[in-house]
């Protein structure tokens, strides 16, 4: 059974910076990527970025001089930094981490969110 | 970056009755294409990988297809516990991205 907890400060100052944590618990942890994905209130979801164990990351590049995703592999968790958070920013953020049945997959399993708002 | 549009934006439909939501991608994504459900309030779910191959654990109501840019999420006979919003995902080129997603309630 895998579960994803994420953590974080959830009310941010403009030009503040996003810290926020997921820890995996159960199922393996080689060869899948762990993600972010943020979802604005009432609208649709963006993905940020992923990393692998090694320590590989995928960003997206709307996001990607403001971003930072970091593993610690000996605890199982990982880690979000968004720089510069204006209320635009302001959004659930999801972890997630991937899964294989006949093949693999970035989200199969995700946390339960974090609301994050940005406001002066 | 791969635009993915979804229809209908909503639908209303009745226990029972059997549901379609179609998924198109701007250009071909070699099946890499994923369904999640997400109700109010909680985290979306994983349903569908490579565009056909259910998750371990969601029922066999659910089914999807297609192929290229073109895929459909079907749902056989609609549950009351299945009333929630739907979104297609890509994951064969960077950066992934979703569709707009589907609302399903309550006819």
């Amino acid at each position: 059974q895998v579960q994803l907890q994420q953590w974080g400060a959830g009310l941010l100052k403009p030009s503040e910076t996003l810290s926020l944590t997921c820890a995996v618990y159960g199922g393996s942890s080689s060869g899948f990527y762990w993600s972010w994905i943020r979802q604005p209130p009432g609208k649709g979801l963006e993905w940020i970025g992923e990393i692998d164990q090694s320590g590989s990351t995928n960003y997206n590049p709307s996001l990607k001089s403001r971003v930072t995703i970091s593993v610690d592999t000996s605890k199982n968790q990982f880690s979000l930094k968004l720089t510069s958070m204006t209320a635009a920013d302001t959004a659930m953020y999801y972890c997630a981490k991937g899964n294989c049945g006949g093949s693999c997959y970035p989200l199969g399993y995700w946390g339960q969110g974090s609301l994050v708002t940005v406001s002066s | 970056d791969i635009r993915m549009t979804q229809s209908p934006s909503s639908l209303s439909a009745s226990v029972g009755d059997r549901v379609t939501i179609s998924c198109r991608a701007s250009q071909g994504i070699n099946n890499y294409l994923a369904w999640f459900q997400q109700k109010p309030g909680k985290a979306p779910k994983s349903l569908i990988y490579a565009a056909s191959s259910l998750q371990s654990g969601v029922p066999s109501r659910f089914s999807g297809s297609g192929s290229g840019t073109e895929f459909t999420l079907t749902i056989s006979s609609l549950q009351p516990e299945d009333f929630a919003t739907y979104y297609c995902q890509q994951y064969d080129s960077y950066p992934f991205t979703f569709g707009p997603g589907t609302k399903v309630d309550i006819k």
